[in-house]
């Protein structure tokens, strides 16, 4: 599995743009690249997902250059609801017959 | 609404003690998985199992089990609880078609004195 890597920490304001950056210098040309949100006392929720480009849903938006070698979490006009972590996975998704390989992740903390 | 459900959500226990952690989820995956949390760390994978009968060790296996004998349920048992394997604990749940999306279970919060 490609090795990722985030920051440990971000703080943002309320109303603002935030981006994360992943880097996953080793990932694999059928590889995807995955974000989860976690908030305190919960478990994992999947927020987004995409190979190259750009894909957006309503949460995020995920843009990943053309060299995927990085991938970048925009979440849009954040508010105090949006502090979590976030992790970015990197891996394969042609079954379900696969574990998650969850690093630490990003902790946001969002303030008013 | 299909669902993914973890019993109990706190559990305090001794050293020593077989402790079971129960999962059941009602969208009929077959692909279920054990994660431990660590404060600070993120998900390590523990067993997981691809069907009915089906179980095989994750990466930190070691004093724990799984039993598969339907699709909705995948109990975890710790053999003989050690104060290491205080930690919280997630059930996930995934469809076989190629997703990464797993399904995370609320969590049990499971304390070894």
């Amino acid at each position: 599995l490609a090795k990722t890597t985030q920051p440990i920490s971000m703080d943002s304001y309320e109303g603002q743009e935030v981006n994360i950056t992943c880097s996953h210098n080793n990932i694999a040309t059928n590889d995807y690249i995955t974000w989860y949100q976690q908030f305190p006392s919960q478990g994992p929720r999947f927020i987004i997902q995409g190979y190259k480009t750009k894909v957006t849903n309503e949460v995020a938006s995920l843009f990943i250059p053309a060299d995927r070698k990085s991938s970048t979490l925009s979440l849009p006009r954040v508010s105090l609801s949006d502090t979590a972590v976030y992790y970015c996975l990197v891996g394969l998704v042609d079954t379900g017959r696969r574990a998650l390989t969850f690093g630490s992740g990003t902790r946001l903390q969002v303030q008013p | 609404d299909a669902e993914i459900t973890q019993s109990p959500r706190h559990k305090i226990t001794e050293t020593g003690r077989q402790v079971t952690l129960a999962c059941h989820q009602t969208w009929n995956h077959n692909n279920m998985f054990w994660y431990r949390q660590d404060l600070g760390h993120g998900l390590r994978l523990i067993h997981y199992s691809y069907g009915v009968q089906d179980t095989n060790k994750g990466e930190v296996s070691d004093g724990y089990s799984v039993s598969r004998s339907n699709t909705e349920d995948l109990p975890l048992t710790l053999e003989s609880a050690a104060s290491s394997q205080t930690s919280v604990y997630f059930c996930a749940s995934r469809p076989d078609e190629g997703y990464n999306e797993q399904f995370f279970g609320p969590g049990t919060r499971l304390t070894v004195l």
